[in-house]
């Protein structure tokens, strides 16, 4: 079974500085690993993924993540945080091996993520 | 990316009617959507998988015969809430993928309101 936990509620972080959120997963063969941002009563929005290859991914809007095999962690970063990333992100895994023929993602909790001015 | 336009945003309807929500792939043939719900800051929680000319996969605890969905066309999933009850207020969201993607993209999600 897969599972994906994101040990944090919230971060907060002002302005400038660097914005980590941590993910870390559970899968019985490789995964798919997602970072998704979704805004008060919107759906979410894709924001990158780890496939295969480097282990460095970069996304949308200066965010980026480091697939981490040994640790079983995919942490989303930024390296100086706009107050306009203010948001709740949500890390996600699809487990090729899981025998799910759908391709069904197991969610995080989420991490609600403040940027103060 | 690839767009999933949702209708409605909001709907309020009072007890005891149905409610359907669509969920459209613009750009792209969706081979497989599925329907979320999401509780107050609260994480995506599945209620089901269709594919195209399938019928829907519905998670443990799901009613089926509650949660209506029709994948009619490569484009186009609905879901409709059948006798609803204030219990079925919630923010429903598509997501679809299409064939041989890796990612699935998101719709703007239905807040339901049940009066």
């Amino acid at each position: 079974a897969q599972s994906v936990a994101q040990p944090e509620d919230q971060v907060n972080v002002a302005e400038g500085n660097p914005l980590t959120v941590k993910c870390t997963y559970s899968v019985s063969g490789n995964p798919y690993l997602f970072w998704y941002v979704q805004y008060p009563n919107r759906g979410l929005q894709f924001l990158l993924k780890y496939i295969t290859g480097d282990n460095l991914v970069k996304g949308s809007y200066g965010f980026e993540a480091e697939f981490n095999k040994s640790q079983t962690s995919f942490h989303l970063k930024k390296p100086s945080a706009l107050v306009s990333d203010s948001a709740l992100y949500f890390c996600a895994v699809r487990d090729l091996a899981g025998g799910d023929s759908w391709g069904k993602l197991q969610f995080g909790a989420g991490t609600q993520v403040v940027v103060t001015p | 990316g690839a767009v999933v336009s949702q209708h409605p945003s909001r709907v309020i309807c009072k007890s005891g009617t149905s409610v359907k929500i669509e969920c459209r792939s613009l750009d792209f043939q969706a081979t497989t959507m599925f329907w979320y719900r999401q509780f107050p800051k609260q994480s995506l929680m599945l209620m089901a998988t269709s594919n195209e000319g399938s019928k829907a996969t519905y998670e443990q605890g799901v009613e089926k015969d509650k949660f209506l969905i029709n994948h009619a066309s490569l484009t186009l999933s609905t879901l409709t809430v059948t006798s609803a009850h204030p219990e079925d207020s919630s923010f429903y969201i598509c997501s679809a993928r299409g064939r041989g993607g890796t990612e699935a993209f998101f719709g703007q999600g239905t807040r339901l309101t049940v009066v």
